[in-house]
């Protein structure tokens, strides 16, 4: 079964507004979650990394004024997208490394679809 | 240059082909690497890690050359089940922990 879930699974805001997607990790302590995005047809972009308890290191590119990510504890890191604009609708997905799975274990969340209108 | 690169596709095979898909990284220092799978509208899934030695599941092959600075996936007789956009991931975990991904080689097994 998924081992990290993602909530919710989609929706459908209006321009202006700030929409939370939660990422948890369901049986095992995440000490990094990773943010991407997708576009149609595009690769996965990495957003930002989270690790427990520290700020999020953000790629070049991305607002960190605008995507606020808070990493609480070990199971639940959580990304804003404040005052959503069209072109934040996007596919966005976490994943998760297990603390104790060494480097080599990173699971993903099943995606949040965001349409902003 | 893009850190992750791989040729986008598609490639169409027949069934029962062997088909090897390649991706370079620019990295130097990256320390892990993997192949992913997605499915269309789904998220990725780990397909195979990749070792320095070389490593086999089943149909699927994966190795890496650090030299040349790039993995391959190789994949035996193909099944219709092995369509889908086949992502090399690359991780880097010097002082920070970063993720990247290729662009995907898409994949169409025909019948």
């Amino acid at each position: 079964g998924a081992v990290v879930s993602q909530h919710p699974s989609w929706v459908i805001c209006k321009s202006g507004t700030s929409v939370k997607i939660e990422c948890r990790s369901l049986d095992f302590q995440a000490t990094t979650m990773f943010w991407y995005r997708q576009f149609p047809k595009q690769s996965l972009m990495l957003m930002a990394t989270s690790n427990e308890g520290s700020k999020a290191t953000y790629e070049q590119g991305v607002e960190k004024d605008k995507f606020l990510i808070n990493h609480a504890s070990l199971t639940l890191s959580t990304l804003t997208v404040t005052s959503a604009h069209p072109e934040d609708s996007s596919f966005y997905i976490c994943s998760a490394r297990h603390k104790a799975g060494g480097i080599r274990r990173i699971d993903f969340g099943p995606g949040t679809r965001l349409t902003v209108t | 240059r893009k850190e992750v690169e791989q040729d986008p596709g598609p490639f169409n095979v027949p069934e029962g082909a062997t088909v090897a898909f390649n991706c370079t990284y620019s990295n130097s220092a990256s320390q892990s690497f993997f192949w992913y799978r997605q499915d269309c509208r789904k998220e990725p899934k780990l397909l195979m890690s990749v070792y320095s030695s070389g490593n086999e599941d089943g149909r699927f092959t994966a190795q890496l050359n650090r030299a040349s600075q790039y993995i391959s996936l190789l994949i035996r007789d193909s099944k219709l089940s092995d369509s889908a956009t086949y992502l090399c991931v690359v991780l880097y975990s010097g002082g920070y922990q970063k993720v990247t991904f290729g662009t995907g080689t898409k994949l169409q097994v025909i019948p």
